[in-house]
């Protein structure tokens, strides 16, 4: 069974500034990984996510993530965030076969100006 | 292309009550998910539908808990009779047949009295 760990419940930044959400995970499968933000009162939607292939992975909004096989980790990053950015990250994991998503208990991103 | 559909947006009820909340997946979505999500946590999977069969029903409480996909389109979930501890989102998700990538919908946020 696959788990998500999600270091941090709440990370403050100031507007501009670059930041890190960080994701662990375990699994004894190949998995696939993803990113969701989910603002006040809404649906989840999906920021970016690790399939294959090159490590890096680009999402929207700025944001990317590296896949770290043998730290297994999956940490969120953008340069500098603004404050349209205050919102909940959540981190997910699903193996390759059954596609079912488990979470992370997710990060709360708050900017102050 | 619309998104997942779900309604009501929000419901309050009184403990033992029935409760019921639809979903309309993304058109030529075989997969439909549904997840409860309490506060301060991160989604958990209640069922998921493949076509209008169950592949995953393991974490819904089946004595009070239902849920049906009849056409292998839209679905409804419905608890009976409500306790306390259900209060949360019920998120709605659909996902092609072999999509990795699960589409959200914007949840209903139930409170039970």
């Amino acid at each position: 069974a696959q788990s998500v760990t999600q270091l941090d419940s709440q990370v403050p930044v100031f507007e501009e500034a670059p930041v890190e959400l960080r994701c662990n995970y375990s699994s004894s499968v190949s998995v696939y990984l993803f990113w969701y933000v989910q603002y006040p009162n809404q649906g989840l939607q999906l920021l970016l996510k690790y399939l294959s292939g090159s490590t890096l992975v680009k999402g929207i909004n700025g944001f990317e993530a590296e896949f770290n096989k043998s730290q297994t980790s999956f940490h969120l990053r953008k340069p500098s965030v603004h404050i349209s950015d205050t919102a909940e990250y959540f981190c997910a994991v699903s193996d390759r076969g059954a596609q079912k998503l488990v979470f992370g208990q997710g990060t709360r991103l708050t900017i102050n100006p | 292309e619309a998104g997942v559909a779900q309604s009501p947006r929000y419901k309050i009820i009184e403990k033992r009550q029935s409760v019921a909340f639809w979903c309309n997946p993304i058109s030529g979505h075989a997969t439909l998910y549904w997840y409860q999500q309490i506060l301060g946590q991160g989604p958990k999977l209640l069922i998921q539908f493949q076509n209008n069969g169950v592949v995953d029903d393991s974490q819904l409480p089946k004595d009070r808990f239902s849920a049906e996909r009849l056409k292998g389109v839209d679905s409804t979930l419905k608890i009976q009779p409500a306790k306390l501890e259900d209060s949360a989102v019920y998120l709605c998700a659909s996902s092609s047949s072999r999509g990795e990538t699960q589409y959200f919908g914007p949840g209903t946020r139930l409170l039970v009295l």
